[in-house]
């Protein structure tokens, strides 16, 4: 079945560590997203990558990093610099053209100690 | 103002009622419309997809789009304990250019349908 693979579901880290999460995608979809959900916020766009080896920041990117090496992967790593890590990281995929619905996995739970 | 705003409830309806769920957008440029459906502690599915103006029905849900009043509803007939999540409006520009085709999200409304 195609879809959308994040892991881990839920990851605890403590403050001032590095942590990586991962998104696969096997539907062929030449764009990737990454999103952060908090309580009353909605949605909020971290990065997002059109091509391989190539990634642009949204509206909240400080604090995160990426990287699109294959056409499949699209991991996110938050860092210590994020000052509030602890949310809901949503990965998506979706073919760059217009009116291209978004496919989203099924998240990862982020906890900071 | 937001370009894409959305009651966020709670909104609690007893079972058989009828739903209706709406957004409002600022940007004219938006063609494309959609609505997710998250459960708790997952991530949005599609429900439904419309294309400009008009109406869209798919069993249970009907999609209405009126871009005259820059204002998008989801309707769910016969409303069921098992549409209790939330419900997020979702919209995008038709042109070209760096960024363009990214979606922008209302914040989601969470209803509750109570047996």
């Amino acid at each position: 079945d195609g879809g959308i693979t994040q892991s881990p579901k839920y990851l605890f880290r403590k403050e001032g560590q590095n942590v990586t999460l991962s998104c696969e995608q096997n539907l062929n979809h030449d764009a990737m997203y990454w999103y952060r959900q908090d309580p009353g916020q909605g949605l909020r766009l971290i990065y997002y990558s059109q091509i391989v080896n190539d990634f642009q920041k949204g509206d909240i990117a400080e604090g995160y990093s990426v990287s699109r090496e294959k056409k499949e992967s699209f991991p996110l790593t938050v860092t210590s610099a994020q000052k509030n890590p602890t949310a809901f990281y949503l990965c998506a995929s979706s073919f760059y053209r217009a009116g291209g619905e978004l496919f989203f996995g099924e998240g990862s739970r982020l906890t900071v100690l | 103002q937001k370009e894409v705003e959305q009651d966020p409830g709670p909104l609690s309806v007893p079972e058989g009622a009828i739903v209706s769920l709406n957004c409002t957008y600022s940007n004219s440029a938006f063609q494309y419309f959609m609505w997710y459906r998250q459960y708790s502690r997952k991530g949005p599915e599609l429900l439904m997809y419309t294309y400009s103006s008009g109406n869209k029905e798919d069993g249970r849900f009907t999609a209405q789009v009126d871009k005259s009043s820059k204002y998008i509803s989801l309707f769910i007939r016969d409303s069921q304990p098992s549409d209790s999540a939330t419900y997020l409006c979702a919209m995008s520009p038709a042109y070209s250019g760096a960024g363009s085709y990214q979606l922008t999200f209302g914040k989601g409304t969470k209803l509750s349908v109570i047996p």
